[in-house]
C-alpha cells in the first residue's frame, strides 16, 4: 500500500519569502501521475501540479513542481498573502498526503 | 464554466444510509472518470472512490468498499454515492471531483463539498 508522507506538518513563514514542501512516497511512483493541491479554510481543494511540474490553468509561475522517483517539491518563490492555506500531494488520482500547512509568522 | 454541486448531505444515524448526488454542467459529463474525496472535520483528504466514464471500472478505498456503492447517470450528468452501514467515522465533508482528461489522473475540478454527519 502506497503511503505519502509530507513535511513538515507546519510551515511558518513571512509573507515574501520561500516556502519549500516535501512529499515523500513510501516506494518509487511515477511523476506523471503526482499531483499538488491548496486548501484555504472552507473552500474545496484547488488544482496547482499536476504531472509532478505542469502548473494548471491560472496557477501563478511562484509555484513550482520538481522531483521523481519517491521524492518531490512543491516551491512557492515569494508567498503573497493568499498562499497561506494547506498544501496536499496527491498520486495516482487516490492516495493524498496528509498535507503541510503553510502559516504566518 | 465547469460546476460540480454536491447535495444529499445531513445526519444520519450509525447503521443508517445516505445517497449523495454531484450534479455537473459545462462538460461533456460522459467524457470523464469522476471522484469522490471525503474530509473528516479538522483533517486530510481521503479518496473515497472513482468510476470511469461508461462505470465500467470502479475502485474503492478499503475504507469503504462493501459500504459504499459510486454509480453515474451520463443522461442526467449527475455522479451518486450510496453510502450504507454508515459509522461514526464517515463523518466529513464529501467532495465530487472530476480527474483531468488529459491522462495525469490529476483533480482538476472540485464541488464545494456536502457534510455528512453519523451520530446517534
Amino acid at each position: 500500500e502506497l503511503v505519502l508522507t509530507q513535511s513538515p506538518g507546519t510551515l511558518s513563514l513571512s509573507p515574501g519569502e520561500r516556502a519549500t514542501l516535501s512529499c515523500r512516497a513510501s516506494q518509487t511512483v511515477s511523476s506523471t501521475y503526482l499531483a499538488w493541491y491548496q486548501q484555504k479554510p472552507g473552500q474545496a481543494p484547488r488544482l496547482l501540479i499536476y504531472g509532478a511540474s505542469n502548473r494548471a490553468t491560472g496557477v501563478p509561475d511562484r509555484f513550482s513542481g520538481s522531483g521523481s522517483g519517491a521524492d518531490f517539491t512543491l516551491t512557492i518563490s515569494g508567498l503573497e498573502p493568499e498562499d497561506f492555506a494547506v498544501y496536499y500531494c496527491q498520486q495516482s488520482g487516490s492516495t493524498f498526503g496528509p498535507g503541510t500547512k503553510v502559516d504566518i509568522k | 464554466q465547469v460546476q460540480l454541486v454536491e447535495s444529499g448531505g445531513g445526519l444520519v444515524k450509525p447503521g443508517g444510509s445516505l445517497r449523495l448526488s454531484c450534479a455537473v454542467s459545462a462538460f461533456t459529463f460522459s467524457d470523464y472518470y469522476m471522484s469522490w474525496i471525503r474530509q473528516p472535520p479538522g483533517k486530510g483528504l481521503e479518496w473515497v472512490s472513482y468510476i470511469s466514464t461508461t462505470s465500467s471500472h470502479i475502485k474503492y478505498a478499503d475504507s469503504v468498499k462493501g459500504r459504499f456503492t459510486v454509480s453515474r447517470d451520463n443522461a442526467k450528468y449527475t455522479l451518486y454515492l450510496q453510502m450504507t452501514s454508515l459509522r461514526a467515522e464517515d463523518t466529513a465533508m464529501y467532495y465530487c471531483a472530476r480527474y483531468d482528461s488529459n491522462g495525469y489522473y490529476e483533480l482538476d475540478f472540485w464541488g464545494q463539498g456536502t457534510l455528512v454527519t453519523v451520530s446517534s
